[in-house]
Parts: structure tokens; C-alpha cells; sequence
């Protein structure tokens, strides 16, 4: 297992454009998890999927934020008419199903709005 | 969410022990404890986690104290791999829902 993956690894976009990432989990990991990160702060939690099913977002995803995960396998985050204060890491990890396993982190997109 | 609070940063010298605390004095009876790190450039890693008795695997060992209000990640031989962030994370249950993550705290390892 080659473990999560996410594309593109560094996204430059202007302002008011949209933009969407791709994460791949780990094979059978039923939970799959997007945070965002910026300068000097920890990940700060934007939603959640077990399987295809959205089961939480935090209110920091705004309207101008979508997620999917259409099969229960990857999962895209797309941002409608970015902001500079878009800019940051975004970050995706998945984890199984059940008690007593941790989340495995992706290496991040990094987003630069201009 | 409960509330942990550890240091801003920490310096340890190369191969010496490395006692990293941290402070969750609202911790629930449920809470479990998480310890993250991330180095730079890298999406946090898993270090370790506990509920109540103190343990070890590969990477670290985790001290709860007894009343629970806080806990000492150790590294046993500080590498110069080991400076990253490192994130003391109280969850629910033992992991698999959203994680928040304050500031962490940035050990600096000196050869």
C-alpha cells in the first residue's frame, strides 16, 4: 500500500477562479477526512466522509466549498471562486472503520491564491 | 472539544530523552489521548495514543497521569528526525473521528 495520495501536490490560481483536489486513502479505509492547514497553525478539521456518505463538515466550510466521495474511494474538494484566504495546505487523511486505528495523512495540496 | 495546552517549542540535544507534556485538565472520562507529529514539509504522522495506562510501541512512550490531566509524550534517543511538530489531540474515542489539532509544540533536535 502506497499509502494517501493527493494531487495536485502545489496549486497556484487567481483569485475568483475555482480549483479542485483529489485525495486517493489507503484501499479499504472506510473514513476519509479533509483539514486545512496554514502558516504556524495545526490542521483545523473542514469535513468528513465514512464511505460515500458526508457525515460531517465544520463550519469553516463555506458555501464555496464541496466535497464528494462518489464510490466510497476517492474523494475531490472543490473551491468556488477562491479568495486569498484560501491560501493554505489542504490536507486529506482516511482512516478504517472501528476503534483503536489512527488516521493516516496524506502529503497535502498546497493552495496559493493570487 | 476538550482543551490541551503544551509549550510553543522545546530543545533537546541528539540522542538524549525528550519529555514533551502537556496540559488537558478538562479532559473527559471517555477522552483518549493522541499524540501526532509532523515534520516539515509532511502531513502530520501518528505517534501514539492511550486512555489511561501508560504505553510504549516503536516510537514513543506515553506517561498518563493518574488523575489524568495531563500526560508526557517520550522519545527515549532524540534524532535529528524526530524535530517536527508534535500535537497532543483529545478525541472521543480512540480515533477514527475528526481530530483538533492545536499549535503543537516545535522540538528542535541539536547535533
Amino acid at each position: 500500500d502506497t499509502g494517501v495520495s493527493q494531487n495536485p501536490r502545489h496549486k497556484i490560481t487567481k483569485r475568483g477562479q475555482n480549483v479542485t483536489f483529489r485525495c486517493d486513502p489507503i484501499s479499504e479505509h472506510n473514513r476519509l477526512y479533509w483539514y486545512r492547514q496554514t502558516l504556524g497553525q495545526g490542521p483545523e478539521f473542514l469535513t468528513y466522509f465514512q464511505n460515500e456518505a458526508q457525515l460531517e463538515k465544520s463550519r469553516l466550510l463555506s458555501d464555496r466549498f464541496s466535497a464528494e466521495r462518489p464510490k466510497g474511494s476517492f474523494s475531490t474538494l472543490e473551491i468556488q471562486r477562491t479568495e486569498q484566504g484560501d491560501s493554505a495546505m489542504y490536507l486529506c487523511a482516511s482512516s478504517p472503520l472501528g476503534n483503536g486505528y489512527e488516521q493516516y495523512f496524506g502529503p497535502g495540496t498546497r493552495l496559493t491564491v493570487t | 472539544d476538550a482543551k490541551t495546552t503544551q509549550p510553543n517549542s522545546m530543545e533537546s540535544n541528539e540522542e538524549e530523552p525528550v519529555h514533551l507534556p502537556c496540559n488537558h485538565s478538562t479532559i473527559s472520562g471517555t477522552d483518549y489521548i493522541h499524540w501526532y507529529r509532523q515534520l516539515p514539509s509532511q502531513g502530520p504522522e501518528y505517534v501514539i495514543h492511550g486512555l489511561t495506562s501508560n504505553v510504549n510501541n516503536r516510537m514513543a512512550s506515553l506517561a498518563i497521569a493518574e488523575d489524568r490531566k495531563s500526560s508526557t509524550l517520550i522519545l527515549h534517543r532524540a534524532t535529528l528526525r524526530d524535530a517536527a511538530v508534535y500535537y497532543c489531540i483529545l478525541s472521543p474515542n480512540a480515533g477514527n473521528t475528526p481530530l483538533v489539532f492545536g499549535k503543537g509544540t516545535r522540538l528542535s533536535v541539536i547535533a
